[in-house]
């Protein structure tokens, strides 16, 4: 079992619709969870991250994140075009931090 | 302005040919590490580092050396590189004294060839 796990996609939805993506993780000491946006050859950007138990909402993005299922997601309202990205689920475990293979996502005009 | 800086951007070498990249960051921060990327498998840490002269592995650290004799700079060194290691490689930092508990902050990469 990977550490971090995510749908790899592609996640294609309309745009003007809400973006679901997803991520489980193994460790119950994880203390802190991160998603980040990746454009096609360009670095990680971060777009969210979440320490407790509930939801997070900053602008047209939520994240959700569940410890007791060892769950958490992020929820892109309103989609646009220009968020088709592939996105990465972070995790940091102690010292370390441990990423997801990330989901792409297409957002279709 | 901030940001982390790595160099070179590209790179295509032979193996065996000792290689260092560089990062620097510019926002004190005491958190640094370094990554790999790899198709399907996303990103891995090779090592971090919680401030100078304090260095640790990640996952998959076998091939590399790091040293941080000064809080802004990060290299990553590969004293006898393989074709195994052709990668896209990344800098991050964050200002953290709780390890990797805060955003990171990204590098532009590196995209390393070893023929």
């Amino acid at each position: 079992q990977k550490e971090v796990e995510q749908n790899s996609g592609p996640l294609s939805v309309p745009e003007g619709a809400i973006a679901s993506l997803n991520c489980t993780y193994s460790d119950r000491g994880s203390q802190s969870f991160f998603w980040y946006r990746q454009y096609s050859g360009k670095s990680p950007e971060l777009i969210m991250f979440i320490y407790s138990n509930g939801d997070k909402e900053d602008g047209r993005f939520t994240a959700q994140l569940n410890k007791a299922s060892q769950y958490v997601s992020l929820l892109i309202r309103d989609s646009q075009p220009s968020d088709s990205a592939t996105y990465l689920c972070a995790v940091n475990r102690r010292n370390d931090m441990r990423f997801g293979a990330g989901t792409r996502l297409t957002v279709k005009p | 302005e901030a940001q982390v800086t790595q160099n070179p951007r590209y790179l295509i070498t032979v193996t065996g040919k000792k290689l260092t990249v560089t990062c620097s960051q510019n926002m004190n921060h005491e958190y640094m590490s370094w990554y790999r990327q790899d198709p399907g498998l996303g990103l891995r840490q090779i090592y971090y580092s919680m401030n100078v002269e304090v260095t640790d592995k990640g996952d998959v650290p076998e091939g590399y050396k790091v040293s941080r004799k000064e809080k802004r700079n990060f290299p990553l060194i590969l004293e006898s590189p393989s074709p195994n290691q052709t990668s896209l490689y990344f800098c991050a930092s964050s200002l953290s004294n709780t390890g990797s508990r805060r955003p990171q902050h990204f590098g532009d990469g590196t995209r390393l060839s070893i023929l």
